[in-house]
């Protein structure tokens, strides 16, 4: 059974359209976390939700909208896609928000502005 | 200076080879530390965590040097298996009892017949 998964795996799009990413897991975990890999392969947090709750914000566009239905699910939603949007987007989840937690990694969402 | 960084490589190295990679940290109110593997076009896994003490899992080998923030990563009996890029990760505070992770940008292993 995937752990982590997200869905689309690749996602090829036009600027401007808006466009949605969802993950899922199955672990129970509470915390979960959405990362972005850019072109050179530098992994950054983007957000981070505890329990349906928003605990990181990083600085990234307000373009972009995280939303947690509850404490499986943190999808992203992207509004007026731009070229330097392109990117690999990983979900993550841990245990619980504690440092010494590990975290889990879904296959990424190839994203493609076009 | 970047809150972690790594030599970037590649290291090739043949097969049955030691090989070590290091890191620095910028942040010394890092907490945690961690080596991540990733294969290529695959998401990041633990690879171990990295204690004070120094840990060891078979063939790798983790040591932490906090007054240098400084941490290493040693692979023993280098297999094809091994070659991935290696991530360094640190574990740092970011307010209100919430922590992140901060990703180095990583060290690519080739192991060569």
């Amino acid at each position: 059974d995937t752990a982590v998964s997200q869905t689309p795996k690749y996602l090829v799009t036009q600027m401007g359209n808006d466009k949605s990413i969802k993950c899922e897991q199955n672990l129970g975990h509470d915390t979960m976390y959405w990362y972005k890999q850019d072109s050179k392969k530098f992994l950054k947090i983007m957000f981070s939700y505890n329990n349906k709750e928003l605990i990181i914000n990083e600085t990234v566009p307000n373009r972009f909208s995280p939303k947690s239905p509850d404490k499986a699910h943190l999808n992203l939603h992207i509004n007026s896609l731009e070229l330097g949007d392109s990117a690999v987007y990983f979900c993550a989840s841990s245990r619980s928000r504690d440092f010494q937690e590990t975290q889990y990694f879904g296959p990424g969402t190839r994203l493609l502005v076009l | 200076r970047k809150e972690v960084e790594q030599d970037p490589g590649p290291f090739n190295v043949p097969e049955g080879a030691t090989v070590a990679f290091n890191c620095t940290y910028s942040n010394s109110a890092s907490q945690s530390f961690f080596w991540y593997r990733q294969d290529c076009r695959k998401e990041p896994k633990l690879l171990m965590s990295v204690y004070s003490s120094g840990n060891e899992d078979g063939r790798f080998t983790a040591q932490l040097n906090r007054a240098s923030q400084y941490i290493s990563l040693l692979i023993r009996d280098s297999k094809l298996s091994d070659s991935a890029t290696y991530l360094c990760v640190v574990n740092t505070p970011s307010g209100a009892g919430s922590y992140q992770l901060t990703f180095g940008k990583g060290t690519k292993l080739s192991v060569i017949p």
